[in-house]
């Protein structure tokens, strides 16, 4: 999961695990979440996004859950492939007049194996 | 599909000197972002404008300023270079009216020497 520090988290699987990144965010008020994904070289990209009035949202191979109990988010991919190789950062989204102020994790960096 | 692009992916400068980065975008977005990336630290917001000729800081603005003349293009400027400022630079863009998922550009690497 995302922790204080330099080094960047690392979760480590062999291509066809399944994998869990998790996020732990700040804001009680935050309401709206997204997971991108930053391969090498590039910006991140959007993967999936979740509001706070839904504790799961699904997409292809991934799934996103949200429990605003402990305010902690995750990703799981399903059937990881060395394609998913990249850092994933959760953002959290609080509402500021007519838009959101998003607020970025720090990463997680996942590394399959093939 | 989105397109933000960015006028340097390396940039290299000498403290003290002026640095401008620009970014623009195709999708006329209402919303525009500048971060820095450092390694272990995530993203952290510089700068963002709701609007044409509107700005508001971020979460570490010292030492940059920005414009946005026009809806598309949006600059981040270093009025005087220092070397704790070598990162990489990303400039985002979102729909607005919360519609808030976030395009990325590709990255300015800059280094101040």
């Amino acid at each position: 999961g995302e922790s204080v520090g330099l080094h960047l988290p690392t979760l480590s699987v062999q291509e066809g695990d399944n994998s869990i990144i998790n996020c732990a965010y700040s804001n009680s008020a935050s309401d709206y979440f997204i997971w991108y994904k930053q391969e090498s070289g590039k910006g991140p990209q959007f993967i999936i996004d979740i509001r706070s009035n839904m504790d799961k949202r699904q997409g292809q191979r991934v799934t996103v859950l949200l429990n605003k109990t402990v305010k902690h988010l995750s990703l799981q991919i399903a059937a990881t492939q060395p394609g998913d190789s990249a850092v994933y950062f959760c953002a959290e989204n609080t509402a500021s007049g007519g838009s959101y102020i998003p607020t970025f994790g720090r990463g997680t960096s996942l590394i399959v194996h093939p | 599909d989105v397109k933000v692009t960015q006028s340097s992916r390396y940039l290299v400068k000498r403290t003290g000197e002026k640095v401008f980065l620009e970014c623009v975008q195709d999708m006329d977005h209402e919303n525009m972002f500048w971060y820095r990336q450092d390694p272990g630290l995530g993203l952290r917001l510089i700068y963002f404008s709701y609007d044409v000729k509107m700005k508001e800081k971020g979460d570490i603005p010292e030492g940059y300023s920005v414009s946005r003349e026009k809806k598309e293009r949006f600059s981040l400027i270093l009025e005087s270079a220092s070397t704790n400022q070598t990162s990489m630079y990303l400039c985002a863009s979102s729909l607005g009216s919360r519609q808030e998922t976030q395009y990325f550009g590709p990255g300015t690497r800059l280094l101040v020497l």
